[in-house]
């Protein structure tokens, strides 16, 4: 079976720039996450959709982090603009529904903004 | 507030040997599930293992363990006979009632020869 992909692997940008980053979940699962991860501050959540629908907003990323998910096996997540502090390991990962099951990650991204 | 802390940030053992790696949690729920996942120097991050708060049997998979102390919050997650390959960072997790998931700041393994 197909893990968590995402797409690009890397990924370097201006500042100001707008980028996408892609997420295809296992097939089947019904939750998604999307996490920031940085030595300083670790693993910080930035969306969780259970279903397609939005659950948890990151308060701190709302105003230039978008993730969506149009369909229940492809979710974005859209930074606009783009910052210098922005670099970081952008991770999707997804589960069953149910707080019994585990999450799956991704390789995740690497963001680099210039 | 839901909340997961490990103390420890890095850990130097000697291959073959035990390690305990500490974690304790804050929670509110009669019913949640702690995890522990590892990430290795690729960044890729895998599920070890899993406990379950209303199960008294501490769980084992392969050579990991887990030192379940409900009253206590805490979850420790044991290795045995470590060996070069498990160096990595080590997260411990909380997944809630809601489904919301925790987790620790990591923990840093570095085994050696």
């Amino acid at each position: 079976d197909a893990g968590v992909t995402q797409t690009p692997r890397h990924e370097v940008a201006e500042k100001g720039q707008t980028i996408i980053l892609k997420c295809e979940p296992v097939s089947g699962h019904n939750d998604l996450f999307w996490y920031r991860q940085t030595k300083i501050q670790g693993l910080e959540l930035l969306s969780y959709f259970r279903s397609k629908s939005l659950m948890e907003d990151g308060g701190a990323f709302k105003d230039r982090f978008k993730a969506e998910m149009l369909n229940s096996s492809f979710s974005t997540l859209k930074i606009q603009p783009t910052e210098p502090k922005d670099s970081a390991v952008y991770l999707c990962a997804s589960s069953f529904g149910g707080a019994q099951n585990t999450l799956y990650f991704g390789a995740g991204t690497r963001l680099s903004v210039l | 507030a839901q909340k997961v802390t490990q103390t420890q940030t890095s850990i130097s053992v000697v291959e073959k040997t035990t390690v305990t790696m500490d974690c304790v949690y804050e929670t509110r729920d009669s019913s949640y599930f702690l995890f522990w996942y590892k990430q290795t120097a690729s960044g890729e991050i895998v599920f070890l293992i899993r406990q379950d708060s209303y199960k008294k049997e501490n769980a084992t998979v392969g050579h990991y363990s887990l030192n379940f102390q409900k009253p206590k919050s805490s979850i420790g997650l044991i290795i045995t006979a470590t060996q070069i390959e498990d160096s990595a960072v080590y997260f411990c997790a909380m997944r809630d009632s809601n489904n919301r998931i925790f987790f620790g700041d990591g923990t840093q393994l570095v085994v050696k020869p």
